[in-house]
């Protein structure tokens, strides 16, 4: 069992809404990445963070943005949500902008309606 | 076209079979993962692999760096092992392939 921890597990939102899904990083990871996971597809990179800061992004519009915090926890926030958002959003968390070592979060299933 | 595609798609097997799923990717890695999701679950990771074969348990990884090709292996499959398995390569991002969904039957 990993440290990640994601919340909240599950969430239903209405069309036009705003949400914000938090990450807890593994102990002594300063990287975060965020993925959106389309029921049976493979999960797509939505951006990273390292060390508070955006370190590239994917194919994602600017509604989705994010923090990361000095104790390198971190936030998605998605605004005016669109049916299509509705999806598994996995963080994970690692070292030093890197992959190698990396621990994903249970993910948070996003419904919106 | 996807940097990371696996095969087969769906897998069903008996109780005990050996199962093997591959994975072949187009891009230049630092490493390859083997995950594992469980139905509504997030993420654990099986093996990271740069070269060679790794071995845990019943589960074997092995990869092939110059074909740019790896596999996963179940020896006496049992039906806790069914879940949806992920090849993902590590560049600078992850590039995950759309998942095996593995089914045992007891």
């Amino acid at each position: 069992e990993t440290g990640v921890t994601q919340s909240p597990t599950h969430l239903i939102k209405t069309r036009g809404q705003q949400v914000t899904l938090r990450c807890s990083s593994q102990s002594g990871h300063n990287t975060v990445s965020w993925y959106q996971q389309a029921l049976g597809q493979g999960p797509q990179f939505i951006f990273q963070y390292y060390r508070e800061e955006e370190n590239g992004r994917g194919n994602f519009p600017p509604r989705f943005s994010g923090l990361q915090f000095p104790n390198y926890s971190s936030e998605l926030n998605v605004n005016a949500l669109e049916l299509d958002d509705s999806a598994l959003y996995l963080c994970a968390s690692s070292w030093d902008r890197g992959y190698t070592e990396a621990f994903f979060g249970q993910g948070t299933r996003l419904t919106v309606v | 076209k996807n940097e990371v595609e696996q095969s087969p798609q769906n897998l069903t097997a008996q109780e005990g079979e050996f199962i093997t799923i591959n994975c072949s990717y187009s891009v230049g890695i630092s490493a390859l993962h083997w995950l594992q999701q469980h139905p509504g679950g997030g993420i654990v990771s099986l093996f990271m692999l740069s070269s060679g074969k790794k071995k845990h348990g019943r589960l074997i990884a092995t990869i092939n760096i110059q074909e740019k090709h790896s596999s996963l292996h179940i020896t006496a499959s049992h039906p806790r092992d069914s879940a949806v398995y992920i090849c993902a390569v590590t560049g600078n991002q992850f590039y995950f392939g759309t998942g095996t969904s593995l089914t045992v039957i007891p």
